[in-house]
């Protein structure tokens, strides 16, 4: 079965900081996608960045980017410049391929300092 | 935009009361699912659907059922709920398809909070 793994439960940078939010996962899969989901104090689910398995070129959105690690099954989120808003809980999911079920990491919650 | 609409942002029900929990889709999403979010455990996949009158177990379904009579409709059933099932409840449909989609993405609505006293 698959697993998600976010050893990090809580973070806190300055403003303006430069944060990696670390994942790890398990699967015998060849091909899934990957998934950084934000959810700030709102409730709401907001996809922040995905990665597709078979691509090896990191995914970028603007101050957010992955790295993406294979053969380790590692796949990090780094937020660059960040900013107040960016304070929320990050998770990080696993879509098979196969299937389309979807798991996720038990989260870690962000705190942007002024 | 896609809506994703939970009935209730908030629901306080008793023990050994049957409990429904509502989602609705406007955007013919074939794949939709449940999870329940709790402090430090994530969010945890109880049932997902394919199509109309499929389900499948998630990671954890003991104690809940589920219901997909209508393609735009997922419903999450507490056969008699218990205080371990008080959680945040979230409902989610997955557009468009993997295998191939360049931009698939789950949508969530704005979350059900369940207390059961």
């Amino acid at each position: 079965a698959q697993t998600v793994t976010q050893s990090q439960p809580e973070m806190s940078v300055q403003e303006a900081e430069t944060v990696t939010l670390s994942c790890t996962y398990d699967t015998s899969e060849s091909n899934y996608y990957l998934f950084w989901y934000k959810q700030p104090p709102s409730r709401q689910m907001i996809l922040v960045i995905r990665q597709e398995a078979y691509k090896q070129q990191n995914a970028t959105e603007n101050r957010f980017s992955v790295n993406f690690q294979k053969a380790a099954k590692s796949f990090s989120l780094k937020i660059s410049d960040s900013q107040l808003g960016d304070t929320a809980m990050y998770f990080c999911a696993f879509d098979s391929n196969r299937d389309d079920k979807i798991i996720f990491g038990k989260g870690t919650r962000l705190h942007i300092l002024p | 935009d896609v809506k994703v609409t939970q009935s209730s942002r908030y629901l306080v029900k008793r023990t050994g009361e049957k409990v429904f929990l509502e989602c609705v889709q406007d955007m013919d999403h074939e794949n939709m699912f449940w999870y329940r979010q709790d402090p430090g455990l994530g969010l945890r996949l109880i049932y997902f659907s394919y199509d109309v009158k499929m389900k499948e177990k998630g990671d954890i379904p003991e104690g809940y059922s589920v219901s997909r009579e209508k393609k735009e409709r997922f419903s999450l059933i507490l056969e008699s709920a218990s205080t371990n099932q008080t959680s945040m409840y979230l409902c989610a449909t997955l557009w468009p398809l993997g295998r191939g989609a360049t931009n698939e993405k789950l949508f969530f609505g704005s979350g059900t909070q369940l207390s059961v006293l």
